[in-house]
């Protein structure tokens, strides 16, 4: 199982706004910078959010991320049938001396 | 523009060894930390390693760690994994990426599926 623990699948109608967690540990989430990636069927890993909350230029602001403790958090509003993907969080963990990724959760815009 | 551009997987027996490769344009690639990630078919992401833009600082996940060796050529901005030893559950696709996994990995390769069957 991943250090990271994401919810397997979320789910939401089209306009709506879902959120999908990441919880971790002290020596990763609550010590190292979050990022969050979207991958779509068939394609590489696409970085949505950098350093807990920043986003990449060219990202809509649709897409938000924070961090509270020893877990984080992405936003999504307005969503769109194009939203649908997997989603990843990742950071470092000091104790292990390696990079951690969540499970992923599976997007579904009803 | 950023492009990686990965080669080298395959199919391959377990025991057998491959050299990966990421061939790098459109940033100064010898300023950026490079990493490798791959992704076994259905599963999610799993981080394999890590190198700093000078070499100095390396890092490997404790299931490639004494089989994979990573390696960079700034004179020819390519990336390398070279793996070694290798298991039916080392199969997966190989992603080169930029950067460092805690400030994110801002451009992706397309990957290059290595398979790992007798």
């Amino acid at each position: 199982q991943s250090v990271l623990t994401q919810p397997p699948s979320v789910s939401a109608a089209p306009g709506q706004k879902v959120t999908i967690s990441c919880s971790g540990g002290s020596s990763n989430i609550g010590k190292n910078y979050v990022s969050w990636y979207q991958q779509l069927p068939g394609t590489a890993p696409k970085l949505l959010i950098y350093e807990n909350s920043k986003r990449p230029s060219g990202i809509p602001d649709r897409f938000s991320g924070s961090r509270s403790g020893t877990s984080a958090t992405l936003g999504i509003t307005g969503l769109q049938t194009g939203d649908e993907a997997h989603y990843y969080c990742g950071t470092w963990d000091s104790s292990l001396s390696a990079g951690v990724f969540g499970g992923g959760t599976k997007l579904t815009v009803l | 523009e950023v492009q990686l551009l990965e080669s080298g997987g395959g199919s391959i027996q377990p025991g057998g060894s491959l050299r990966l490769s990421c061939a790098a344009s459109g940033f100064t690639f010898s300023s950026f930390a490079m990493s490798w990630v791959r992704q076994a078919p259905g599963k999610g992401l799993e981080w394999v390693s890590s190198m700093s833009a000078s070499s100095t600082n390396i890092f490997y996940a404790e299931s490639v760690k004494g089989r994979f060796t990573i390696s960079r050529d700034n004179s020819k901005k390519t990336l390398y994994l070279q793996v070694n030893s290798l298991r039916a559950e080392d199969t997966a696709v190989y992603f080169c990426a930029k950067g460092w996994m805690d400030y994110g990995f801002d451009y992706w390769g397309q990957g290059t599926l290595v398979t790992v069957s007798s």
